[in-house]
């Protein structure tokens, strides 16, 4: 089966701008996970989806974030406006029960 | 301090040297996830424990429920071993969010 797929790999926006990142989930995973590392701290939770709906989104640092899911199977995160220290690894993670999940490779988002 | 601390942070070894990673977490959890991530790439899940222990080809992770603690073993450490090594656990109640050690980064010489 395809993997989780998330793009873009790499993204280096301006201060102010807006980004969007997106994640493909391995198909039939209702369970859709972001987290995000910052540079030299451990990865974070920022929330999780079960099919389309938020189970919990504690973790969403402020309301600059929003992420959706789409009829339960992509989701995107859009960072508007980016802040520096917004900087760091977003990765997605899938899967069809509680454990176990599938992680994405990130993407890199570098605010300048 | 880290609900969930790893040691040690930076590690470097030679080629064919045992190599010890250590966690430890101070929730009570349902699960706890070995994970490695090579430079530049995504996320690989190693192992799954809940208890004991459990090997894979050179790799071994055991886990101590009552100590809240868990190793991964590295036997016969070669260069492609090089990586980011990260400890994640599932908290026992609550969602199904985990919770990460800030990796322990391996690097093994030839």
């Amino acid at each position: 089966e395809a993997g989780v797929t998330q793009f873009p790999s790499h993204s280096v926006i301006e201060k102010g701008q807006t980004v969007t990142l997106r994640c493909d989930p391995i198909s039939g995973h209702d369970n859709l996970y972001w987290y995000r590392r910052v540079m030299g701290k451990e990865i974070k939770f920022l929330l999780h989806f079960v099919k389309e709906s938020k189970q919990d989104e504690s973790g969403m640092p402020n309301n600059r974030f929003l992420a959706e899911r789409t009829g339960g199977t992509y989701s995107t995160l859009k960072v508007q406006p980016a802040e520096l220290e917004d900087s760091g690894v977003y990765f997605c993670a899938s899967g069809r029960g509680p454990y176990g999940y599938t992680f994405g490779s990130g993407t890199r988002l570098t605010v300048v | 301090k880290n609900e969930v601390e790893q040691s040690p942070q930076n590690l470097t070894a030679q080629e064919g040297e045992f190599i010890t990673i250590n966690c430890s977490y101070s929730v009570g959890i349902s699960a706890l996830h070995w994970l490695q991530q090579h430079p530049g790439g995504g996320i690989v899940s190693l192992f799954m424990l809940s208890s004991g222990k459990k090997k894979h080809g050179r790799l071994i992770a055991t886990i101590n429920i009552q100590e809240k603690h868990s190793s991964l073993h590295i036997t016969a450490s070669h260069p492609r071993d090089s990586a980011v090594y990260i400890c994640a656990v599932i908290r026992a109640s609550g969602t199904y969010k985990y919770i990460f050690g800030t990796g322990t980064r391996l690097k093994v010489l030839a």
